[in-house]
């Protein structure tokens, strides 16, 4: 099972809103990550946590705000977006970052749109 | 993180192989080559990776030249399905970049009738 499940799929929300997104893996990896993906744009790498230890903060804005409660979970809340942050984004999982290979499974994402 | 460079778009009939290429002259030694691809509005999804030899899945088969300044995703049987944007990615497998992996443009597929 190479599952990693992302909840909402679709969230809309106000630019004064509090919101969270979550993503589920039970494949015992020990990284995940967030990325935000733009339309007709690659992803691009927000934030990684290794050993529920935030590893990586690519300069994301402090209106995202990640949290990894355990291993097996990851949220990222949401607080004062602006509309230019409504993109798809996605959280995906790998065993570990260092000493083998990444191979990162993925989420279908949420699809956010700011109003 | 190795940069790739790969076409923009590629067309491919239906059940004919697929060879999807990509530049990577910058990678170090220990960066392995990855793919993955995105279906329209889903997550990205892994293919195949490979260091030095030659790789094969039940998805793929990858060809790295001996250089390892390219390679090659083979699509054997493409299908309607296969119609996908595919990325190329050289990542870290052990060093400080903490196995970002950082997506190029990538190559839109088309598979057609």
């Amino acid at each position: 099972d190479t599952e990693v499940t992302q909840t909402p799929k679709h969230l809309v929300m106000g630019m004064t809103n509090k919101k969270s997104l979550k993503c589920e893996q039970h494949m015992g990896h020990r990284a995940m990550y967030w990325y935000k993906q733009k339309a007709k744009k690659p992803p691009e790498l927000m934030f990684v946590y290794s050993y529920e230890k935030l590893s990586i903060n690519e300069s994301v804005p402090s209106r995202f705000s990640p949290e990894c409660p355990n291993s097996s979970l990851l949220n990222l809340h949401l607080h004062a977006l602006q509309p230019e942050d409504s993109a798809l984004y996605l959280c995906a999982s790998s065993q570990v970052i260092f000493g083998t290979e990444n191979i990162q499974y993925f989420g279908a994402g949420t699809r956010l749109s700011v109003l | 993180d190795a940069k790739t460079t790969q076409p923009t778009s590629m067309d491919c009939a239906e059940g004919r192989a697929a060879n999807l290429p990509c530049n990577h002259s910058t990678i170090s030694g220990n960066e392995y080559v990855y793919w993955y691809r995105q279906i329209h509005s889903q997550g990205p999804q892994y293919i195949i990776h490979g260091l030095k030899n030659n790789e094969t899945n039940e998805m793929a088969s990858l060809i790295i030249t001996e250089d390892r300044k390219s390679s090659t995703l083979i699509l054997p049987h493409a299908t309607l399905r296969d119609t996908a944007v595919y990325y190329c990615i050289g990542g870290d497998a052990g060093g400080t970049s903490y196995g970002k992996l950082t997506f190029g443009q990538g190559t839109i597929l088309t598979v057609h009738p």
